[in-house]
Order: structure tokens, then C-alpha cells, then sequence
């Protein structure tokens, strides 16, 4: 599985944007980049995918570089229930349907 | 809307015992996982299913039995407890076809709240 490189940890403030980076210069054609988070003493919960273009949805942003070795999450509007620890994970489109999960990027949300 | 249930929530057990851990969900979904968190290592995949009666090994099987005689359920079962299977323990499951009915890799998993063990 191709690896992911993210900060360990990254700091924001309530109600401000926050750019989420991620690292994958190793990323193969068939990747697809997926993004989890794991809020405290719960499970990881989706966050969004995506393989080329730029995605959005209710919870999240997904900017994807031309290249592709990069990505960033982006927070719209950050609020104290999105601190967590956020997992990008490249996830092989035509293999099987398992995560390998990094270490993760611990975001912290200061009121 | 149950979705996925893990139970027991916590565990303690002493070393050498059987226990099992029970996951079980309601969507129907094809694919389920097990996963083990610890500090330092992260979230590392241990088995995952396809289907029923239909199981693969991860990145740490060892020491772990797991079967699938059912859909819903994908229990994973310590056969003698040890101190390193301490560890806070997540059963997942995903659907193996998006909502046109296509083969796809790109299914989310959800994620059960976890069980706790503890091994003294």
C-alpha cells in the first residue's frame, strides 16, 4: 500500500477554516484518497473520498493536487466537535476493500 | 437504525482464557474487519471478511480465531488471552456495491464504538 505522510499534529480556532494536508508522492493511478477521522473514545467515521477532482460534501472538502502526490482536507468552518485525529489513507480502486491506517493528524480546536 | 454493535463495550480477562469479542450489524453488508488500536501503533487491521464464511488475515492475526457463519454477526475470539492483546478492539463493515449497484472498492467502512480488553 502506498504511503501517506501528515502532520502529527495541527492547531485552529473556532469558526476559521482549517487545511488538513496530506502527503502521497508514491500514489499509484488506481489510488483513491480517503480521509477518516476518529473522534475521542469512539470509532473512525468517513469523511470524504475522492480520485481526481476536487470533492465536497456535507461534512468536508477534498482538494486534490494535478498531480496527485498531494491532497488537503479542508474544514469549511471548524467547531469544537472536529477536534479528532484525521487519517488520510490511499485506498487501492481496484483491490481490496480493507484501510491501512497512518498515524494521523491530531486537530485540536481552541474555543 | 442499529447500524453496527460491538459488545461487550468493556473487558477484563486474566492471560490464558478464551473471550470473544461480538460485532454485529444490521445494513446487510458484505465486507466486516476487525481492527486493534494501541499507542504508538494505530489502527492495525487483523481479519476482514467478504462474505459469509469468507475470511482473510490482515497485518496481525496472530493469536485471533474469527468466523462468519452469518452476515450479520463476525465474532473474533482470543484462543488464550496474553497481556499484549490488551487493546481497545474495532469491528467495521462496508458494502461491496455503490448505490448503482456497481462493484466498489471505494465503499466506506463504518465503525463500530469499540471494545475495550484488558489482560492481566
Amino acid at each position: 500500500d502506498a504511503k501517506t505522510t501528515q502532520p502529527n499534529s495541527m492547531e485552529s480556532n473556532e469558526e476559521e477554516p482549517v487545511h488538513l494536508p496530506c502527503n502521497h508522492s508514491t500514489i499509484s493511478g488506481t489510488d483513491y484518497i480517503h480521509w477518516y477521522r476518529q473522534l475521542p473514545s469512539q470509532g473512525p467515521e468517513y469523511v470524504i473520498h475522492g480520485l481526481t477532482s476536487n470533492v465536497n460534501n456535507r461534512m468536508a472538502s477534498l482538494a486534490i493536487a494535478e498531480d496527485r502526490k498531494s491532497s488537503t482536507l479542508i474544514l469549511h468552518r471548524a467547531t469544537l466537535r472536529d477536534a479528532a485525529v484525521y487519517y488520510c489513507i490511499l485506498r487501492d480502486g481496484e483491490g481490496a476493500q480493507k484501510l491501512v491506517f497512518g498515524q494521523g493528524t491530531r486537530l485540536t480546536i481552541n474555543p | 437504525d442499529a447500524g453496527i454493535t460491538q459488545s461487550p463495550r468493556y473487558k477484563i480477562t486474566e492471560t490464558g482464557r478464551q473471550v470473544t469479542l461480538m460485532c454485529h450489524q444490521t445494513w446487510s453488508h458484505s465486507y466486516m474487519f476487525w481492527y486493534r488500536q494501541d499507542l504508538g501503533h494505530g489502527l492495525r487491521l487483523i481479519y476482514y471478511s467478504a462474505a459469509a464464511d469468507i475470511t482473510d488475515k490482515g497485518e496481525v492475526p496472530d493469536g485471533y480465531v474469527v468466523s462468519r457463519s452469518k452476515t450479520e454477526n463476525f465474532p473474533l475470539t482470543l484462543e488464550s488471552a496474553t497481556r499484549s492483546q490488551t487493546s481497545v478492539y474495532f469491528c467495521a463493515s462496508s458494502e461491496s456495491r455503490d448505490r448503482w449497484y456497481m462493484t466498489s472498492y471505494n465503499s466506506p467502512l463504518h465503525f463500530g464504538n469499540g471494545t475495550r480488553l484488558t489482560v492481566t
